[in-house]
């Protein structure tokens, strides 16, 4: 199982962007990169998904370099609802045996 | 937009006393999950169903702890006895099966208190 390394806290303010990396280096061929976002007393809940170069959605841009070795989530313009705890998942296809790390807890202030 | 339905949402007990929590993924959804996060950590996977099989269970103490997902739809956690040390959020998610990337739906959890 490709296991994850992520900061364990960043600070940011309101309208900044928030750029958390997450290092996976046994990342398998199979292995997508998923990240998850998770306020208290919820269940995580799917931001974005990618196997290789950039996604965006409407809530964030995944990038993802040719090794694959690690991916950076990026939210453009926070807000302080953005404020959660953010996990970066690195899982076999069909999602098997996804193992959630310890996550970033991200605190967007005013 | 389809949910991973929970119950209960709360649940108190005194230690040595069974415990039950359900779950009802979305509809056609294969694959069934229970998490269980502990307070200010990640969540750690207790056991995977593929339909009414168990995919894995290998960190799901099997002492004290059973699930089972009979009609590989709905499915139940079960604890007895349990113990001060299995307070936690007891989270359930569910994903299609197929061959690919897979998103994991998640509930909103069973908050466990065992006094």
């Amino acid at each position: 199982l490709a296991k994850t390394t992520q900061p364990i806290s960043m600070d940011s303010y309101e309208g900044q962007e928030v750029n958390i990396t997450c290092s996976h280096n046994n990342i398998a061929t199979n292995d997508y990169i998923t990240w998850y976002q998770q306020f208290p007393s919820q269940g995580p809940r799917f931001i974005i998904q990618g196997y290789k170069t950039k996604v965006t959605n409407e809530v964030a841009s995944l990038f993802i370099p040719a090794d694959r070795k690690s991916s950076t989530l990026s939210l453009p313009r926070v807000s302080l609802s953005d404020t959660a705890v953010y996990y970066c998942l690195v899982g076999e296809a069909a999602g098997n045996k996804l193992t959630f790390g310890g996550g970033t807890r991200v605190l967007v202030k005013p | 937009e389809a949910e991973v339905a929970q119950s209960p949402r709360y649940k108190i007990t005194e230690k040595s006393q069974a415990v039950a929590f359900w779950c009802d993924p979305i509809s056609g959804h294969a694959t069934l999950y229970w998490y269980r996060q502990i307070l200010g950590q990640g969540p750690e996977l207790l056991v995977q169903f593929q339909d009414e099989s168990v995919v894995d269970d290998s960190q799901l103490p099997k002492d004290r702890f059973s699930a089972e997902r009979l009609k590989g739809v709905d499915s139940t956690l079960k604890i007895q006895p349990a113990e001060l040390g299995d307070s936690a959020m007891y989270l359930c998610a569910s994903s299609p099966h197929r061959a690919g990337a897979n998103v994991l739906t998640f509930g909103a959890g069973s908050r466990l208190t065992v006094l």
